[in-house]
C-alpha cells in the first residue's frame, strides 16, 4: 500500500543554517504531494503542495521538488530563522482522496 | 473565511466518563476527517466522511470510539468510555473532495482521561 517516510525525527539546527528534512514515498498512482507544518499548540497548516511530477512548491522560503525518479519529496530551506521551530508532516493524496502522513520530524532552531 | 472550528480546545475527563468532541468543517467542503495524534504515535485516522456517509474507519478505534456527521457542516467524536491511554490531541480536517485536495486542519482538541 502507499505510505510515506520521515527518517528523521527530530532536526536541530542554528539560525541562518540550511535546512534539509528527508522524505520519501511509496505509490503506484500520481498523487499530489504535501507539506504541513506545525507549531506548539496548534493545528497542522498546509505549508507546500505538488500536483506534477518534476514541479517545485515553494512558499516562505520552504522547497520541495516532486521526483518521481526518486519518490522523494524533501523539503529544504536555505536558512532558517528559531520562528521556523516546528514539526514538520509531508504527506501524499491520492486521487481518491485518502491521504498518507509520514511520522513528522521537529525542527529546533537555536537562536 | 471560516476555517475548521473544533471545541473544546480543551476536554478533562475522568475514567469512565463519555466525552463529545465537536467540529465544524470548511463550508462547502464534502470531505471530513478525524485523527488521533500522539507523539509515539503520530497522526493516526480515526474516521472519514464523504458527503456525510462513513468511507473509513479506523479500525483499532472501533469499540469505544464513534464519529457522526449530523449535517454537512457538523461532527462529533464520541469516546464512550474514556480510558487514561486516550489523552491525546484530537484534529478534525476538511477538504473540498476532488481529486487530491490538501486537507485542512482544526487547531484540535487536547484531551486529558485522569
Amino acid at each position: 500500500g502507499d505510505s510515506v517516510t520521515q527518517k528523521q525525527g527530530q532536526v536541530t539546527l542554528s539560525e541562518d543554517d540550511f535546512l534539509f528534512i528527508n522524505c520519501t514515498y511509496s505509490t503506484t498512482t500520481y498523487p499530489t504531494l504535501l507539506w504541513y507544518v506545525q507549531y506548539l499548540g496548534q493545528g497542522p497548516q498546509l505549508l507546500l503542495k505538488v500536483t506534477t511530477a518534476n514541479n517545485k512548491g515553494i512558499s516562505r522560503g520552504f522547497e520541495a521538488t516532486y521526483d518521481k525518479g526518486t519518490t522523494s519529496f524533501h523539503l529544504q530551506k536555505a536558512s532558517v530563522q528559531e520562528s521556523d521551530s516546528a514539526v514538520y508532516f509531508c504527506a501524499l493524496v491520492e486521487s481518491n482522496n485518502r491521504i498518507f502522513f509520514g511520522d513528522g520530524t521537529q525542527l529546533v532552531v537555536k537562536p | 473565511d471560516a476555517g475548521v472550528t473544533q471545541t473544546p480546545r480543551h476536554e478533562v475527563a475522568e475514567k469512565g466518563q463519555t466525552i463529545i468532541l465537536k467540529c465544524e468543517p470548511v463550508s462547502g467542503h464534502n470531505d471530513l476527517f478525524w485523527y488521533r495524534q500522539t507523539k509515539i504515535q503520530g497522526l493516526e485516522l480515526l474516521s472519514y466522511f464523504r458527503s456525510k456517509s462513513l468511507m473509513e474507519d479506523g479500525g483499532a478505534f472501533k469499540d469505544r470510539f464513534k464519529a457522526e456527521m449530523l449535517n454537512s457542516s457538523f461532527s462529533t467524536l464520541k469516546i464512550q468510555p474514556t480510558e487514561p491511554k486516550d489523552s491525546a490531541v484530537y484534529l478534525c480536517a476538511s477538504s473540498p473532495g476532488t481529486g487530491g485536495q490538501a486537507p485542512l486542519f482544526g487547531e484540535g482538541t487536547r484531551l486529558s482521561v485522569l
